[in-house]
């Protein structure tokens, strides 16, 4: 069965440095979405994307956040200077029906 | 705006009991709603998801969930817990109504089954 992949599974870095978080989406998919779950609260969305633009994101995604799809199978998610209240685990999904989710990269910036 | 409510982060259950976790919707429009499990490690399975028609809706392993628009809710039940139930699950609710949109969480419960 076909599934949504994320690399890494986990991600240590330090406040202020460059993190890009890796999905490949489900390969016949359209919609791509990035959402996070900080420790012991909901998960929220970022954004989602469609027809390699950004079609929504939430007031969370700022500046310091973007996405792209590189290559037409990759679809990423950088954060440029990473915050301590950036450490949280992050979902990619995937979309032609029904969301997908993959199973999660955990960020922690130290 | 939309929110969803998830009545207790933590509900426990001996194994064979029935298996009940509630979840409230807020809403101007009838949403879509959806169930997710997130197993240890794992990302978030789709258990089940109301659209439109029949507001029973059936999912995997057993779970079920009713669509009450008088109530505003769209609570988890199964009959009889299994070991293997143990997880957390999630509410969901898609925004505009439509397909392409975001999904809203609720904050989640965790279920322990007892043996």
């Amino acid at each position: 069965e076909p599934e949504v992949t994320q690399t890494p599974s986990h991600q240590v870095t330090q406040m202020g440095q460059e993190v890009i978080l890796r999905c490949v989406p489900i390969s016949n998919h359209l919609y791509f979405y990035w959402y996070r779950q900080i420790l012991g609260q909901k998960v929220e969305f970022l954004v989602s994307f469609y027809n390699n633009e950004i079609s929504e994101k939430s007031e969370i995604f700022d500046d310091q956040f973007s996405v792209e799809r590189p290559d037409g199978s990759n679809f990423t998610l950088k954060i440029r200077s990473t915050k301590l209240e950036d450490s949280a685990m992050y979902f990619c999904a995937s979309m032609t029906y029904e969301q997908y989710f993959g199973p999660g990269t955990r960020l922690t910036v130290t | 705006a939309q929110s969803v409510t998830q009545l207790g982060s933590h509900v426990s259950v001996s194994e064979g009991a029935l298996v009940l976790l509630r979840c409230n919707y807020s809403s101007s429009v009838p949403p879509y709603l959806f169930w997710y499990v997130q197993y240890p490690n794992q990302g978030l399975q789709l258990l089940l998801k109301y659209t439109t028609g029949a507001t029973l809706v059936k999912g995997i392993n057993g779970f079920e969930a009713e669509f009450k628009k008088s109530e505003t809710s769209f609570h988890l039940t199964k009959p009889s817990a299994h070991m293997s139930d143990a997880a957390e699950y999630f509410c969901a609710a898609l925004s505009h109504g439509g397909s392409q949109g975001n999904l809203i969480f609720g904050k989640g419960t965790k279920l322990s089954v007892k043996p």
